[in-house]
């Protein structure tokens, strides 16, 4: 295992229901990431968070809302989804979010949601 | 800005024969090239990189990879493939460049491996 859990594993929900998606990683990173997998689409990065702190939105729908209360936990709540909205939710983590080179990222297992 | 190629949607060798999973990439500045597989219901695992230094750069589980920068490619390898290889590989770049660089990711190559 990597050190990037990620609850749930799996998330079927409807389009009124909200519900949050929770990232923890236990490597003393300062930098952790949410990304969207769709099958077929390569990974697409939607948030960026660096000592607690956004540093990238990358034009994600504001029915996605990212919250990160310290630098090993992440959330994205989720309200009012779409179908198109089912994917692999992935959260990521490395040690320097400014975007360093040679910084790697480690990912966690991923949620699967289904928005019915 | 940043992209990566993978040519081939699926790769498929017999086990014992040498594999190779082509990326190739383009960049404005120096790249900085990654390797991450993923098995089914499992995250993206990091395998290598290439950041500078020797072009060969050996990874997990007897993969390795050769940066090329005149044909712009970062190409997975190994010797010998096995039956538990087979899963999803993706490439990523990152830009050399100042400030937050994004990483870029590839569609994936899915690798079957043949008993």
């Amino acid at each position: 295992e990597t050190g990037v859990t990620q609850t749930p594993r799996h998330l079927v929900m409807g389009m009124t229901n909200k519900k949050s998606l929770k990232c923890e990683q236990h490597l003393g990173h300062n930098a952790m990431y949410w990304y969207k997998q769709s099958a077929k689409k390569p990974l697409e990065l939607m948030f960026v968070y660096n000592f607690k702190e956004q540093t990238e939105n990358n034009s994600v729908p504001s029915r996605f809302s990212p919250e990160c209360p310290n630098s090993s936990h992440l959330f994205l709540h989720l309200h009012t989804l779409q179908p198109e909205d089912s994917a692999l939710y992935l959260c990521a983590s490395s040690q320097d979010g400014g975007g360093a080179g040679s910084d790697t990222q480690y990912f966690g297992p991923g949620t699967r949601l289904t928005v019915l | 800005a940043q992209s990566v190629a993978q040519p081939e949607d699926q790769v498929k060798v017999a086990e014992g024969n040498p594999l190779t999973v082509k990326c190739t990439y383009s960049v404005s500045g120096n790249p900085y090239l990654f390797w991450y597989v993923q098995y089914p219901n499992r995250g993206l695992q990091f395998l290598l990189k290439y950041i500078t230094g020797d072009n060969l750069v050996k990874g997990s589980y007897g993969f390795e990879a050769e940066f090329n920068k005149s044909q712009t490619s970062f190409h997975l390898k190994k010797p010998s493939a096995l039956v538990s290889d087979s899963a999803l590989y993706f490439c990523a770049v990152r830009d050399g460049g100042t400030g937050f660089q994004k990483l870029v990711f590839g569609t994936g190559t899915r690798l079957l491996v043949s008993p």
